[in-house]
């Protein structure tokens, strides 16, 4: 099945303690992205990836790392967590081209730092 | 500035009668538009775009959008609505401006609403 997985899910941290979100796709697709969903926000861009080893900031990249070492694959990573990262993160892959903008999204991952 | 919004925080709509949900928005050059739906506790899913051609897209689930240019808007319709329906839709636009990465930019969402 063509999907976007994310692990993991849910995570409580605290403050200041590094934690990676793992993305995978299995689509073969050569763009990759994260966004955070935040209420009356819509999506805002963390970073962006137009293929192996190219990564781009987004609109926020401000507390957050990303690496592109495997096309499949594309983690964020918070090196020291803070409350306002609170929020529910996606990650979407797709196509280069105009096919880019349709996006497969993976089903979330819901971050809390206190 | 590139911008895209959708007016409606929440638009509630009875089974069977037609809806729509609202998106105006403001870039440099042509824009490329399009909606997404998310189902609750899912990811995003595309659903239709607008690039060139048709002023009326179809997309999945018996969804269609309009593009008026002059207006700077494209909602998004559907003749008869589904309880099924009810879920939070984005409309997004390609940021086409000289500085811009070509990335998409978001509205904040539209919670769709439909009653048996």
């Amino acid at each position: 099945e063509a999907q976007v997985t994310q692990n993991p899910r849910y995570l409580i941290t605290v403050t200041g303690k590094k934690l990676t979100v793992t993305c995978s796709q299995n689509m073969n697709h050569e763009y990759m992205s994260w966004y955070r969903q935040d209420p009356g926000l819509g999506l805002r861009q963390i970073y962006y990836s137009m293929n192996v080893e190219v990564t781009d900031k987004g609109d926020v990249p401000e507390g957050y790392k990303v690496s592109r070492k495997e096309k499949r694959n594309f983690p964020l990573i918070l090196e020291s967590p803070s409350p306002n990262q609170t929020s529910l993160y996606f990650c979407a892959s797709s196509f280069s081209g105009t096919l880019i903008y349709e996006q497969y999204f993976g089903p979330g991952t819901r971050l809390t730092v206190t | 500035a590139q911008s895209v919004a959708q007016p409606e925080d929440q638009v509630n709509v009875a089974e069977g009668n037609p809806l729509t949900v609202k998106c105006t928005y403001s870039v440099s050059g042509n824009p490329y538009l399009f909606w997404y739906v998310q189902y609750p506790n899912r990811g995003l899913q595309f659903l239709l775009k607008y690039i060139t051609g048709d002023n009326l897209v179809k997309g999945s689930y018996g969804f269609e959008a309009e593009f008026n240019k002059s207006q700077t808007s494209f909602h998004l319709k559907k003749p008869s609505a589904l309880v099924s329906d009810s879920a939070l839709y984005f409309c997004a636009v390609r940021d086409g401006g000289v500085d811009s990465n070509y990335q998409l930019i978001w509205g904040a969402g539209t919670k769709l609403i439909i009653k048996p």
